[in-house]
């Protein structure tokens, strides 16, 4: 399977911990994204990389979230201290080149539950 | 800020009725728009999009959607639906004015009663 891998599938932690998610986007695609999305409630942009630049970031995304793609392949996206309103899916996307027209692939999600 | 509405949180329609997915936009200036699907326990998927040129739009498994400029709307169609069309379907847009970000619709979940 060649598409975009997300682990874990799940996450169920107490709040005030840390947790750290990885991305495994498609081979080559230059862009990455991560997004969240409620329930109820569209994919919600957090970040992009472009190679391993991180090039634009949402003012959703507090000072308790990082995102970094060290290597330009795979992603880590870190929330500390976790809050229980950051319990979401977390998505994780890429795409071949970056251009506006490019079709996004998605991965299957992180489910964070923060109790 | 640009905003995508999905006017229909929830479609129920009998297997092999037509049915719409509603989605209107707002934006000045010029637009890329997407509709995905999103099975259960699956990511999301690419039905089709909107570049420019034709505004009839074919998709994949027999969907297609029109984009009407003058009405701001992008609205998803298919024919016949089957069961396995149940799934969630977004609407997103992407515009120059907001780089390379994508704003989603809140989603409407088409379930295709046999």
């Amino acid at each position: 399977d060649t598409g975009v891998s997300q682990d874990p599938r799940h996450k169920i932690t107490k709040r005030g911990q840390n947790v750290t998610f990885r991305c495994d986007p498609i081979s080559e695609h230059n862009r990455l994204y991560w997004y969240r999305q409620t329930l109820g409630q569209g994919p919600e942009f957090l970040t992009y990389f472009q190679n391993e630049a991180q090039l634009e970031k949402s003012r959703l995304l507090s000072d308790r979230f990082s995102a970094e793609r060290p290597k330009g392949s795979f992603s880590t996206l870190e929330i500390q201290r976790t809050e229980q309103g950051d319990s979401a899916m977390y998505l994780c996307a890429s795409s071949p080149t970056g251009m506006r027209t490019d079709t996004q692939y998605f991965g299957p999600g992180t489910r964070l539950t923060v109790l | 800020a640009q905003s995508v509405t999905q006017l229909d949180s929830q479609v129920p329609v009998f297997e092999e009725a037509p049915v719409e997915l509603r989605c209107n936009y707002s934006s000045s200036v010029s637009v890329y728009l997407f509709w995905y699907v999103q099975y259960p326990n699956q990511g999301l998927q690419l039905l089709l999009k909107y570049l420019s040129g034709s505004t009839l739009v074919k998709g994949i498994n027999g969907f297609e959607a029109e984009f009407n400029k003058s009405q701001t709307s992008f609205h998803l169609r298919k024919p016949s639906v089957h069961i396995s069309d149940t799934a969630e379907y977004f609407c997103a847009v992407n515009t120059g004015a907001t780089g390379n970000q994508f704003y989603f619709g809140t989603g409407t979940s088409l379930t295709v009663i046999p």
